[in-house]
């Protein structure tokens, strides 16, 4: 199993463009989610799904939009990107419940917004 | 609300020495408790974790935590440390519904030899 894939790793936008951070895990996990890493704060949750067609806010979900068609995938789009998205996104599954609750995450991408 | 407060920021040990780093939560219910590790560059891998039964919980790497629900905390400890544990640490709070993650700022280790 590839577990989660994360791509590109990095990544350089200009003020104002859109852009896409592809995900998707080969686990048949139900739950997935999207953070961002900046320092000093720890991980913060932009969006999650609890399963294909469903999505839901999280803590920062603001300037970003996900969708979620497969159980596989859940891309994270940027639609204008700004400054203040620069830090590092990392996409992260789960099953649903029991002892296998813990979140499976990948590389991560680093992007940049100048 | 749900948090997690890991009040070191940033830790120096000696190779060899204990380590104990401090996590405390709030959360209204019995929490699922996580500690994970990230070395530069890198992902966020599990240590361990605690759902329930017995308090001490042991991980990878030689890592135990022991969960007080008395003092809200999980603090995650090593007997003898390796250079190699030089890393961020951060503790977790896993929320059931939704399967939300609150996680705290991190405690980034140092090791000297």
């Amino acid at each position: 199993n590839a577990g989660v894939t994360q791509t590109p790793k990095f990544q350089v936008l200009k003020t104002g463009q859109s852009m896409t951070l592809q995900c998707a895990q080969d686990m048949n996990h139900e739950y997935m989610s999207w953070y961002r890493q900046d320092p000093g704060m720890g991980l913060r949750l932009i969006h999650y799904s609890v399963g294909a067609g469903i999505t839901d806010q999280g803590e920062v979900p603001n300037g970003y939009n996900v969708s979620r068609s497969t159980t596989e995938d859940f891309p994270l789009r940027l639609l204008s990107a700004a400054p203040s998205q620069t830090s590092v996104y990392f996409c992260a599954s789960s099953y649903a419940t029991g002892p296998s609750y813990e979140q499976y995450f990948g590389p991560g991408t680093r992007l940049t917004v100048t | 609300a749900q948090s997690v407060t890991q009040p070191d920021i940033h830790i120096t040990v000696s190779e060899g020495a204990s380590l104990e780093l401090r996590c405390n939560y709030s959360y209204g219910a019995t929490p699922y408790l996580f500690w994970y590790v990230q070395s530069p560059g890198q992902g966020l891998q599990l240590l361990l974790k605690y759902f329930s039964g017995d308090t001490l919980v042991q991980g990878i790497k030689g890592f135990e935590a022991e969960f007080k629900r008395s003092q809200s905390s999980f603090n995650l400890r090593k007997p003898s440390v390796h250079w190699s544990d030089a890393a961020e640490y951060f503790c977790a709070v896993g929320v059931f519904t939704g399967n939300q993650f609150y996680f705290g700022t991190g405690t980034s280790l140092t090791v000297i030899p």
